[in-house]
């Protein structure tokens, strides 16, 4: 049965970056098939894709326009793993983080979920 | 860059069906047969309910459907029942590699 457990500080200064961590039990993050994203979910911007990393012979990463020039998804196969990274982070940036596993059973199917990490921005 | 449209709330009573639309554009829902449908009751995170518009992963009942007509998605449930009251939203490839999520509908069974 594959897991994610997240992991990372709930208060972040603005300005400062944002940083969480996504272990992976019960599959790889080098996984040929898979596809590893971020989530965020506010009550202002509802359910929003930010980006994702996948492997296929190559890393390759995807990120939403809205936050492109601030993130930064990595994988780290050593620890099985993935991490999120978003600088300048603003009050806008407060939400529920999640992580989330894209098992290519199909198109888009994001069908794992982390169990989300509550991410204030304030001084 | 928008959410795709759906309807705040919907709501029926045990055993009727109800039915979610999800509107969006040319680039995203029109474009692509990759609309999925979540699951959310309170508390809790997505579950997939619906992939590819109409496809069910394992484990999902049969009383979830999903279609689409041009530049609308539609969720279908059918014999509801009290543990489908939740939030439901779709989600929809859109060019240049990007995603997008509805607004959400929050589905009140009487």
């Amino acid at each position: 049965q594959v897991q994610l457990q997240q992991s990372g500080p709930g208060l972040v200064k603005p300005s400062q970056t944002l940083s969480l961590t996504c272990d992976i039990s019960g599959d790889s993050v080098s996984s040929n098939s898979a596809a590893w994203n971020w989530i965020r979910q506010s009550p202002s911007r509802g359910l929003e894709w930010l980006g994702r990393t996948f492997y296929r012979s190559n890393w390759y990463y995807d990120y939403a326009v809205s936050v492109k020039s601030r993130i930064s998804i990595n994988p780290d196969t050593s620890k099985n793993q993935f991490s999120l990274q978003l600088n300048s982070v603003t009050p806008e940036d407060t939400a529920v983080y999640y992580c989330v596993r894209d098992a290519a059973i199909g198109l888009d199917t994001l069908d794992v979920w982390g169990q989300g990490t509550k991410v204030t921005v304030s001084s | 860059q928008s959410a795709l449209t759906q309807p705040p709330s919907v709501s029926g009573s045990p055993g009727q069906s109800v039915t979610i639309s999800c509107t969006g554009t040319s680039s995203d829902v029109g474009g692509y047969n990759r609309v999925s449908w979540y699951q959310q009751p309170p508390g809790t995170a997505p579950r997939l309910m619906i992939y590819e518009v109409s496809n069910r992963p394992s484990g999902v009942p049969h009383r979830f459907s999903g279609s689409k007509s041009g530049n609308t998605a539609s969720l279908t449930i059918s014999g509801l029942e009290a543990e489908d009251e939740a939030d439901y939203y779709c989600f929809s490839y859109r060019s240049n590699t990007d995603w997008v999520f509805g607004g959400g509908t929050k589905l009140t069974v009487l």
